[in-house]
């Protein structure tokens, strides 16, 4: 059966720091990756989606980036974080051949102080 | 835009009772779905109505969909406690390869013992 992780799970971090936050599918190959945020109370902004190693797609201009270094990993980091960057972070995959449904890693909790 | 949004933005109601949100979008789709969201948790995925489907159940959910009023619906019936979390419709449209979903804001939905 596939499982998606999502490591740090909580993040207290000061403005101006950098990020690293990593996603990572097992049981599944060739999967899309998708990284959101959700504000609190909100609904989920699509960040950053990739449908393959080295492929990413960004969805909203911002101070965060994403990199899928292997098939099953992806990662989303920041230089410098800032204020606005506090969030819900959830990663999710669904089977690249198959239907939309997507299936959501557990999230990061990030607070930027 | 294409987000979906939903209504009403929160419901209470007694176990038991049945609960209906409804999701309305801007945009031609190619599948509607309904995920759920224990607070603080990753999303799960319910129940998936494409664009030729009118209706589909699943257990006590049942979603109906009309493509002619943008709209779709979810009922939960005879609802129970653990139904208590928040509840987001996604929308699917335009190029089906990159898997991408629009989240609406999410209901959230209160069943009191």
């Amino acid at each position: 059966s596939q499982t998606i992780h999502q490591w740090p799970a909580t993040l207290v971090q000061p403005v101006g720091s950098p990020l690293s936050l990593e996603c990572t599918v097992e049981g599944t190959s060739n999967p899309n990756l998708y990284w959101y945020r959700q504000a609190a109370g909100r609904g989920l902004q699509l960040l950053f989606y990739s449908v393959g190693i080295g492929q990413i797609s960004s969805e909203v201009p911002q101070n965060l980036s994403a990199s899928r270094p292997q098939d099953r990993q992806f990662i989303l980091s920041s230089k410098k974080l800032l204020l606005s960057d506090s969030g819900f972070y959830l990663c999710a995959w669904k089977k690249w051949e198959q239907s939309d449904t997507q299936y959501f890693g557990p999230g990061t909790r990030l607070t930027v102080l | 835009s294409q987000q979906g949004e939903e209504d009403p933005q929160a419901l209470s109601i007694q176990e038991g009772e049945n609960a209906t949100m409804n999701c309305s979008y801007k945009t031609s789709i190619n599948n509607l779905q309904w995920y759920r969201q224990n607070s603080g948790r990753g999303l799960v995925h319910l129940i998936l109505i494409r664009s030729n489907e009118r209706e589909k159940h699943s257990g006590r959910l049942r979603v109906t969909l009309d493509t002619s009023k943008k709209s779709s619906s979810l009922l939960i019936t005879a609802s129970r406690a653990a139904d208590t979390a928040s509840y987001f419709c996604a929308i699917s449209a335009g190029s089906s390869n990159t898997g991408k979903l629009i989240f609406g804001q999410g209901t959230t939905l209160q069943v009191k013992p």
